[in-house]
């Protein structure tokens, strides 16, 4: 059974330090996506990948954040210095994306707490 | 700018009910759309996904259906069962990007 698997479930950090999520895709699939879901903005797109290569990275505070695809079985989602605004559910998906057709998977999350 | 919302925002029915869920979005130049669900402190299940080709796609006891021109999407869940309760969420794909972009969501209770 093919999954998204993201690590760590939970990280509670205290502001000021570092942060980094790892995410493993669906093997096969060629674009791999990081986003944030809070209550107030809801599921919002941060970057992501086709092939590895960074597609998109606009919705992400650059300052702070970056994501990067070492390899294709890997995905990472880094904050530093984090902050407490940024805690928040961070969820990597994955899909084999074509013209005309784009299904998305989503890992379980990385809920994380700022204080 | 894309934008795309759900009605109800929360919705609790008996068991047994039939069910609509309503999704709605502005620019109807859009490629795919899923529905998926979401249970408390869990990721997003894809339930159904309908391309922009397409007019419905069904799975057991749900069905969707698409109508691009007036921007609406209807989840039906037929015969709801407690096990239904989560949080419905739709999200459309635009031909300009491949990111998603999500409704609210319906809160859905299904109590025996």
């Amino acid at each position: 059974d093919a999954r998204v698997t993201q690590t760590p479930r939970h990280k509670v950090t205290e502001m000021g330090q570092e942060v980094t999520m790892r995410c493993q895709p669906i093997l096969g699939h060629n674009t791999v996506f990081w986003y944030r879901q809070t209550m107030m903005q809801g599921l919002e797109l941060l970057a992501y990948f086709r092939n590895r290569a960074p597609l998109d990275d606009s919705g992400m505070p650059k300052d702070r954040f970056s994501a990067e695809m070492p390899d294709a079985t890997l995905a990472t989602l880094k904050i530093q210095p984090s902050e407490p605004r940024d805690s928040a559910v961070y969820f990597c998906a994955s899909g084999l994306i074509s013209s005309g057709y784009n299904e998305q998977f989503f890992g379980p999350g990385t809920r994380l707490t700022v204080l | 700018k894309q934008e795309v919302t759900q009605i109800p925002a929360a919705l609790s029915v008996p068991e047994g009910e039939n069910l609509v869920l309503n999704c709605s979005f502005t620019d109807s130049a859009i490629y795919n759309l899923q529905w998926f669900r979401q249970d408390p402190g869990k990721g997003l299940t894809s339930l159904l996904l309908i391309q922009s080709s397409q007019r419905e796609q069904t799975s057991g006891r749900l069905n969707a259906s698409l109508d691009k021109s007036s921007g609406r999407s209807t989840l039906y869940i037929a015969a709801s069962q407690p096990g239904d309760s989560a949080t419905y969420l739709c999200a459309v794909s635009t031909y300009n990007t491949d990111k998603l972009i999500f409704g609210t969501g319906t809160r859905l209770q299904v109590f025996p």
